[in-house]
């Protein structure tokens, strides 16, 4: 099975921190994304990336980056943490349009 | 506009009990539909994946249908156990680019009551 690993389950920042989020995939998978959750809202694509060094937004990139040095590492970047984006961060991978697999997800908490 | 819409938006049931979840959807170009399973706390689980040309499919206990003419799509549980308890989202796959993108319903939160 693909086994995609966050590297934190619960994260506590303060407001105006550079926060990191990472996520390594182990099987190879060519796309990997970044979503927040959010009550009420769903999940909501911040930003994917199809290749190594390629990277696209999605539909809430504002206030994040993202860095795919390696095909099986991406990582999400707050550049300044704010409150508002106290959320559940998942990251996903997948090969193809149909091999879709979630991280365990990562509750960040902004203060 | 793309959207997936899920009813009922919790849902509460006796164990033992059948109980089935719903969804909607306004996604176009179609490419496959998925049901997934999110316990608190955690990332979603895939449940099941369904082309444009199956209409039902199976998981141990939970079935899903998908209608394309009417873009419907249903999630039956059967005999539902405590384990059930946890958020089933639907999501929408419509074709794009280098990646197909997943639009996602809000879930329905299930609760299984001994």
């Amino acid at each position: 099975d693909v086994k995609v690993t966050q590297s934190s389950r619960y994260l506590v920042k303060r407001t105006g921190e550079k926060v990191f989020l990472e996520c390594v995939q182990d099987m190879d998978h060519e796309n990997m994304f970044w979503y927040r959750q959010d009550p009420g809202l769903g999940l909501r694509l911040i930003y994917f990336s199809y290749d190594v060094k390629m990277k696209e937004k999605g539909d809430i990139p504002e206030g994040y980056s993202v860095s795919r040095e390696k095909k099986e590492r991406f990582s999400l970047i707050l550049e300044s943490a704010s409150t508002n984006q106290t959320s559940m961060y998942l990251c996903a991978s997948s090969l193809g349009f149909f091999g879709y697999t979630f991280g365990s997800g990562t509750r960040l908490t902004v203060v | 506009k793309n959207q997936v819409e899920q009813s009922p938006q919790s849902l509460i049931i006796l164990e033992g009990k059948n109980c089935t979840l719903q969804c909607n959807y306004t996604v176009s170009p179609f490419s496959n539909l998925r049901w997934y399973k999110q316990d608190t706390g955690r990332g979603p689980v895939s449940l099941t994946i369904m082309t444009f040309s199956e209409n039902t499919k199976s998981n141990g206990r939970y079935t899903a249908t998908l209608d394309a003419d009417t873009k419907q799509s249903s999630l039956h549980i059967t005999a539902s156990q405590l384990s059930d308890s946890a958020s089933y989202i639907c999501v929408v796959s419509a074709y794009g680019g280098a990646t197909n993108k997943l639009i996602f319903g809000t879930g329905t939160l299930l609760a299984v009551q001994p």
